[in-house]
């Protein structure tokens, strides 16, 4: 398996436009969870999938923010619209299983976001 | 509220050393915790998965111990390298929420 697959790598956009992040998780895999870096921060949770359903969006944090997963082979994260506060390294990561029989999470390799 | 701590923030020692990495949890309510890898720059690598029924996994010269109970999980490295220079993140896995929620991490310098 190729594992979680992001795409773009790398985005740069000016502010108040949109942006979709996307992720492809490990075929099998039944969650999926969106996360954002900062140096400040650390890994958020941002939100976190079962079975394409949105189980927690706690973390969104705000209106401007929104996930989907219309299928268990791909996942959206879009902002819209952006400002320079989002600036970040987006993380998409999935895992199999229920309850204990939870397996390891594995990560994408990210997206990172620049908006000017 | 699961709250995951990581002690020291950072740590610097010398090639050969064996050195111990510290991660609590305040919700001993979990499935399992694991240990990760990030390189400057890069994605997180999975290195360890302990299940909350497990006391502790061993994968090369790392080994990470849980004692559930008392919310607390140990990464020791055994003779360590330069090539072990990354931040280590614990992350755990809640039974009451599903969600995987992760520490600060521990910066880890090896001198050559």
């Amino acid at each position: 398996d190729a594992g979680v697959i992001q795409s773009p790598r790398h985005e740069v956009t000016e502010m108040g436009q949109e942006v979709t992040l996307r992720c492809k998780p490990i075929s099998g895999h039944n969650s999926l969870f969106w996360y954002r870096q900062t140096m400040m921060r650390g890994l958020e949770l941002l939100i976190y999938f079962n079975n394409n359903v949105p189980i927690d969006d706690s973390g969104m944090p705000e209106d401007r923010f929104s996930a989907k997963m219309p299928n268990a082979s791909f996942s959206t994260l879009k902002i819209q619209p952006s400002e320079p506060r989002d600036s970040a390294v987006y993380f998409c990561a999935s895992s199999r299983g229920a309850g204990q029989g939870m397996t390891e999470a594995f990560f994408g390799q990210g997206t990172r976001l620049t908006v000017v | 509220k699961q709250e995951v701590t990581q002690i020291p923030a950072a740590l610097s020692v010398p090639e050969g050393e064996n050195l111990v990495l510290n991660c609590s949890f305040t919700d001993s309510a979990i499935y399992n915790l694991q240990w990760f890898r990030q390189d400057p720059g890069k994605g997180l690598t999975s290195l360890l998965l302990i299940q909350s029924s497990q006391r502790e996994q061993t994968s090369g010269r790392l080994n990470a111990s849980l004692d559930k109970s008392s919310g607390r999980s140990t990464l020791y490295i055994a003779a360590s390298q330069p090539g072990d220079s990354a931040t280590y993140l614990c992350a755990v896995r809640s039974s009451n929420t599903g969600k995987l929620i992760f520490g600060q991490g521990t910066t880890l310098q090896v001198k050559p």
